[in-house]
Parts: structure tokens; sequence; C-alpha cells
């Protein structure tokens, strides 16, 4: 069956750099485009950023772009999310998310705390 | 961006009743390309309706969803336990994809 599993998160200091990773299995990854959604304390849904099944396009929300950088390993159907320069707003749980568009597989996410 | 509002806040019903949520575009999302997401404390999201109107798999027939343009709608005709969450409506016609704030379903 279809698995995502998030990996990567934890305390980390406003600037400092993060990569989050998903692994996944039970689909064929490298035919998938995949996208990292967030959700911080007591609040909704937001996209992060987006990747084709190829990587040749990637698209990042305003809040993240510049910053954040989405990227694939599709030889150990494996993405990525590295979180450089994070701030305290960046704190969230991250999932990861099979699909550009629609979202139909989802991983159980990985928490990311932005403190000093 | 496309900003999508969600209406009401917070629904409070009883198990048996039917549900009506609503998403509004601030601009026509293209082939109505507009989803529904359940989500509950701890879990997942997880996928109810695709294309506005379309079921995901393994989705009962008591969800529905209808509407094209900026205006969608979500109907739950028979609440069930199961069914008390949160709700999100996503637009991905755009390459920026967003979401609206959500509608909270809770018990009477």
């Amino acid at each position: 069956q279809v698995k995502l599993v998030e990996s990567g998160g934890g305390v980390v200091q406003p600037g400092r750099s993060l990569r989050l990773s998903c692994a996944t299995s039970g689909f064929s990854f490298s035919s998938y485009g995949m996208h990292w959604v967030r959700q911080a304390p007591g609040k909704g849904l937001e996209w992060v950023a987006s990747i084709w099944f190829d990587g040749s396009r990637k698209y990042y929300a305003d809040s993240v772009k510049g910053r954040f950088t989405i990227s694939r390993d599709n030889s150990r159907k494996t993405m990525y999310l590295q979180t450089n320069s994070p701030r305290v707003e960046d704190t969230a749980v991250y999932y990861c998310v099979r699909g550009v568009g629609i979202g139909d597989y989802w991983g159980q996410g990985t928490l990311v705390t932005v403190s000093s | 961006e496309i900003v999508l509002t969600q209406s009401p806040g917070t629904l409070s019903l009883s198990p048996g009743e039917r549900a009506t949520l609503s998403c509004r575009a601030s601009q026509n999302i293209t082939n109505d390309f507009l989803a529904w997401y359940q989500h509950k404390p701890g879990q997942a999201p997880w996928l109810l309706m695709f294309g506005a109107s379309s079921r995901a798999t393994g989705i009962p027939d008591r969800f529905s969803g209808s509407g094209s343009g900026t205006d969608f709608t979500l109907t739950i005709s028979r609440l069930e336990p199961a069914d008390f969450a949160v709700y999100y409506c996503q637009q991905y016609g755009s390459s920026q994809i967003t979401f609206g704030p959500g509608t909270k379903v809770d018990i009477k």
C-alpha cells in the first residue's frame, strides 16, 4: 500500500538549516508530482511547495520562496524540503503529500519547532 | 493568489442532520479544480472530493460536492459520529495552491 513517511523534524534555532525527508513506498514514485503542506499550531493547512514528477518544475508559496528548497531523488523514492533561514513563524507540522494538485495520500507529518 | 473563504467557521449539528459547507474563491478556479479534505486532530488530512464534485476512492455517497467558478459546496447528507471534524477546501487550478481557513463541524 502507499506509504509516505516524513523525518527530519525537531527543534531548530532561527536562521539554522533543517532538511526534511519523505520516504515513499507502494507506488511508482517517479510518476507522481509531490508537495509539502504545513499546519502551524492552532492554524489551518498551508501549501508550502510542489515539485513535478521529474523535478523539472518547482513552485513555492510566497511565505517560503527564497528560503526553502524542494527536491527529490527518484532513485531513492524520496522527496526533500531544505529549510534555510527558518523563522519562528515556520513552526508547524510538515506533511508530505502525493500529487501536485490533488493530495490523495498524506504522511503523518513531522513537527518543526523554530525557537531560540 | 486565489483566496478561499469558507463559511460558516463552525457548524454545530447532531448526528443524522444535514451539513452544508460553503467555499468561495476570490476569482474563477480553472477547470473547477477544487478539492475538499477532512481533518481530525492528530491525523493526516483525508481527501474527500476533487474536481468540485468527484468523490475520492472509498468516500461514501453521503458526501457530495457541487458548484463551479467561484462558489462551491460540500454537503454531508446525514452526519455520522465519524464525520465531526474540520473540513478544508483547496484550489489546485493555479500553480500557487491555496487552502481555505476551514469549517469545523462539531457535535451539538
